[in-house]
């Protein structure tokens, strides 16, 4: 099975800092990566799909970016409502793996 | 907009079998755009995908827990469902369900692929 590694596993950033979180895929999986953010006591929310196509609705301080096996979510300017967890998934084929996450702090 | 909501016990028993299902609203679970999932999440750790279901009962199930895991569809009520079997403490979790597209297609026919909209999610506690 392809493994879903992201880094780094927890981050703390001041307001106003451009955050990158990484995925990498143990093998290929073209574009077909999404990003979710969690945060803390809520569901998991879809940022990000097809490695960057904006989610509707999600703000446009959140960019993606990648293919094949290296990916980042980057946070353009980080502001306080953005702290929680941040998750990976593959699509490209079952198993649907998600990342183990990032925890992103506020400095 | 669609919404789902999963309901089933709170408390298992050790070597029972775990019981869910998912209400979709504010939309056909027959459509032939999208997979319906289950995800789940132990206290303070990450998301496991357990499988996902097409409207036809086409199943796709995470391998670690293939042997235990069954799925199925209700169309008529718009409900779809989860059942693990020979449950242990390792299997308490938050479990949501999720609809589930724009996966890998091929010949007309695609796979799942990204989760969105979530249910709210459910504490399924394994314990005696």
């Amino acid at each position: 099975d392809i493994q879903m590694t992201q880094s780094p596993s927890s981050l703390s950033a001041s307001v106003g800092d451009r955050v990158t979180i990484t995925c990498r895929a143990s093998q290929g999986i073209a574009n077909y990566l999404a990003w979710y953010q969690q945060k803390p006591g809520q569901v998991p929310r879809l940022l990000i799909y097809a490695a960057s196509t904006l989610q509707s609705g999600v703000p446009s301080r959140f960019s993606g970016s990648g293919s094949g096996t290296d990916f980042t979510l980057t946070i353009s300017s980080l502001q306080p409502e953005d702290v929680g967890n941040y998750y990976c998934q593959k699509y490209n084929s079952a198993p649907y793996t998600f990342g183990q996450g990032t925890k992103l702090e506020i400095k | 907009q669609l919404q789902l909501q999963e309901s089933g016990p709170g408390l298992v028993r050790p070597s029972e079998t775990l019981s869910l299902t998912c209400t979709v609203s504010d939309g056909s679970i027959s459509s032939r755009s999208y997979y319906w999932g289950w995800i789940r999440q132990p206290p303070g750790k990450g998301l496991e995908w357990i499988g996902s279901i097409y409207y036809s009962g086409s199943t796709y199930y995470n391998e670690s827990l293939k042997s235990r895991v069954t799925m199925s569809v209700d169309t008529p009520k718009n409900q779809f469902s989860l059942r693990l079997n020979s449950v242990t403490a390792a299997d308490t979790a938050v479990y949501y369900c999720a609809r589930s597209l724009g996966g890998y297609c091929r010949g007309g026919r695609c796979s799942p692929g990204w989760f969105d909209p979530w249910g709210h999610g459910t504490l399924v506690t394994v314990s005696s």
